[in-house]
């Protein structure tokens, strides 16, 4: 089955600590996107690429950083710049075709703690 | 109803009632529009959408509808059932170069009575 993959599931990072996570996708999206989640609140997005090579920073890329070297590949890094880390980090793929945006899908989200 | 703070609105319902939640958008520009349904620990699953060229679009048991001119959206869910508890967000994306950039609203707490 297609899909997106998001590991680990659980993470926990010491502080000044750099942690990369991981999202692969399987679907031929050409276009994947990283969000964060607070508890009680909506996704905020914090980078995103649509094509290998390129990505583009959303609402909240301080902190963070990312790669896309290969289409089914975009893992996140959490850098020791980034405060306030702890969250829930949800990976999404989609077609660049946004007739097709019930193609946009969601990984099972990666859920970070500092300790 | 409003949220204040980190308190998402809540909706309970009985089994079998209508259940309407709403969204409030920001975006003028914003011209497509998305439900997405979050159960605990999990990832959003795209419920349905509807471009600003409509403001009516039904799906299998579900309805949004738009309104651009006080830009508000709803989510009907007709014959709720226990199984549609979980968190719902509206998202809303403005096309052209922010092609895939959805904002998300807060969210709404469904619980399902059965």
């Amino acid at each position: 089955d297609g899909g997106i993959t998001q590991s680990p599931k659980y993470l926990f990072r010491k502080e000044g600590q750099n942690v990369t996570l991981s999202c692969e996708q399987n679907l031929n999206h050409d276009a994947m996107y990283w969000y964060r989640q607070d508890p009680g609140q909506g996704l905020r997005l914090i980078y995103y690429s649509q094509i290998v090579n390129d990505f583009q920073k959303g609402d909240i890329a301080e902190g963070y950083s990312v790669s896309r070297e290969k289409k089914e590949s975009f893992p996140l890094t959490v850098t020791s710049a980034q405060k306030n880390p702890t969250a829930f980090y949800l990976c999404a793929s989609s077609p660049r075709d946004r007739g097709r945006m019930e193609g946009y899908t969601f990984g099972s989200g990666t859920r970070l703690t500092v300790v | 109803g409003e949220s204040v703070g980190l308190h998402l609105p809540t909706l309970s319902v009985q089994e079998g009632d209508n259940s309407i939640i709403n969204c409030a958008y920001s975006n003028s520009a914003s011209d497509y529009f998305i439900w997405y349904k979050q159960e605990s620990g999990k990832g959003p699953q795209f419920i349905i959408d509807i471009r600003s060229n409509m403001d009516k679009r039904q799906g299998q048991r579900v309805t949004v509808l738009l309104n651009k001119t006080v830009k508000h959206l709803s989510l009907q869910i007709a014959a709720t059932q226990p199984g549609d508890s979980a968190v719902y967000f509206c998202a809303e994306n403005a096309g052209g170069t922010s092609y895939g950039k959805l904002t998300f609203g807060q969210g709404t707490i469904l619980t399902v009575h059965p």
